[in-house]
């Protein structure tokens, strides 16, 4: 039972362009959701993080939008650079619980210059 | 800024040996979660420690163990290998303390090849 999907495996964009990831949840019991980056042979790198009490988080190129009744989140990334290219993992937990992190799949975003 | 470390990076083992990996987290981060990558899948959580005290569990074999010890590095012992094994295994740290928000982060992870 996948609990956090992504459902587009892979992404490509122009340099410059806007990359939208996107990422849909099952478990209401979620109020706390994260994008990691990763890179092959590394750990994954947080990127950005929203909590259910909000809808939006931005911090520079990168924004987070949460709807909640639609249990979806998307990733933003304005402009897109060639060093985003990577895999962009959504994640999940529920806050204030074990904080064990619920991944989805990983979406492989290309950015071609 | 200091990271989450990982050691070995790289262990190849026979089947039905032990292995051992060691995870050493952020300063002053509290808690320590175990994740385990198969090729071409999300990371899984296995196990987690929060002051020393296992906290959660997830999908880990019983042939695995992990503990924290008094200065919050953990590891994870690995016995029994089976080629299944062979994975990336994450250590992540984060702080739970008063106005902590969850975030994890993670080491490099340890390449583990069972042959």
């Amino acid at each position: 039972d996948q609990q956090v999907k992504q459902n587009s495996p892979s992404l490509s964009v122009q340099e410059g362009r806007i990359s939208i990831l996107n990422c849909d949840y099952t478990n209401s019991m979620f109020d706390y959701f994260l994008w990691y980056k990763k890179y092959p042979a590394e750990g994954p790198t947080f990127l950005i993080s929203i909590s259910s009490i909000k809808d939006k988080n931005e911090d520079g190129r990168f924004t987070v939008f949460l709807n909640k009744s639609a249990k979806h989140l998307s990733l933003h990334i304005v402009p897109s650079q060639p060093g985003d290219s990577a895999v962009y993992f959504c994640a999940a937990t529920v806050s204030g619980n074990t904080g064990k992190l619920i991944f989805g799949q990983g979406t492989t975003l290309q950015v071609k210059p | 800024a200091a990271g989450v470390i990982q050691s070995p990076r790289h262990l190849i083992k026979e089947k039905r040996e032990t292995a051992t990996l060691k995870c050493y987290p952020i300063p002053r981060h509290d808690t320590v979660y175990w994740y385990q990558q198969g090729p071409g899948q999300d990371p899984q959580f296995l196990i987690s420690f929060y002051e020393k005290m296992q906290s959660d569990k997830g999908s880990i074999p019983d042939r695995f163990s992990a503990q924290q010890f008094s200065d919050y590095h953990s590891e994870l012992n690995m016995s029994s290998l089976e080629l299944g094994d062979s994975a990336l295994y994450f250590c992540a740290s984060s702080f739970r303390g008063p106005l902590s928000t969850d975030t994890q982060y993670f080491g490099p992870g340890t390449r583990l090849t069972v042959l």
